[in-house]
């Protein structure tokens, strides 16, 4: 089974930390992405990457960075983290969509971090 | 950009009846895909949907595409407390990211 995993389920942090949160997994996908949920909005794309070292913008990711060293890992980093950056983050990965080896390019969902910012 | 629509935002249902969900899209869509989340949890991939017309079924879940490819509509028969939590439509976009409807919600009450 694909597995995608988070550093911390739940996690308070203050104004102006830079905080990490981490994602790993472990099916030796080449994309990887970052939401946030909010209720009424849905989830939104922050940040995505298909390959190692490379990344593009999603549709919200002012505030945001990540970082792709490895495959298997993608981190989000808020730089200075803000009360509105509260909110539940998602990470998922999937393979290539040309990929013929998958029957589709489903994205698979850590169990998410539910950020607080105070 | 793609504008996907969720009807309803929310919905009550007593265990043991049926409910549909629909998922409606501003433009042609190309692979849709449905989720269930439950509380405080990541997604779970139900299906995913291509062809106009197209329909497929999981234990009591099913979900259409129409002929013109831009709704989509979810359907559980008979519904369990399992089925409980917040379904998301989502339509891919290149190198395969996904955006999303904002989410039904539901419950099921005894």
């Amino acid at each position: 089974d694909v597995k995608v995993t988070q550093s911390s389920r739940y996690l308070v942090k203050r104004t102006g930390e830079k905080v990490f949160l981490e994602c790993v997994q472990d099916m030796d996908h080449e994309n990887m992405f970052w939401y946030r949920q909010d209720p009424g909005l849905g989830l939104r794309l922050i940040y995505f990457s298909y390959d190692v070292k490379m990344k593009e913008k999603g549709d919200i990711p002012e505030g945001y960075s990540v970082s792709r060293e490895k495959k298997e890992r993608f981190s989000l980093i808020l730089e200075s983290a803000s009360t509105n950056q509260t909110s539940m983050y998602l990470c998922a990965s999937s393979p290539p969509v040309w990929t013929i080896r998958t029957r589709s390019d489903e994205q698979f969902f850590g169990p998410g971090t539910r950020l607080t910012v105070l | 950009s793609q504008e996907l629509e969720q009807s309803p935002q929310s919905l009550i249902v007593q265990e043991g009846k049926n409910l549909t969900i629909n998922c409606t899209s501003s433009k042609t869509l190309y692979g849709l895909y449905w989720y269930k989340q439950k509380y405080g949890e990541g997604l779970i991939f139900l299906m995913m949907l291509q062809k106009g017309g197209e329909e497929k079924s999981h234990e009591k879940i099913t979900a259409k595409l129409d002929e013109k490819k831009q709704q989509s509509s979810l359907h559980i028969t008979a519904s369990q407390p399992s089925h409980a939590g917040i379904y998301l439509c989502g339509v891919r976009h290149s190198w395969g990211k996904l955006q999303f409807g904002a989410g039904t919600q539901v419950v099921v009450t005894p």
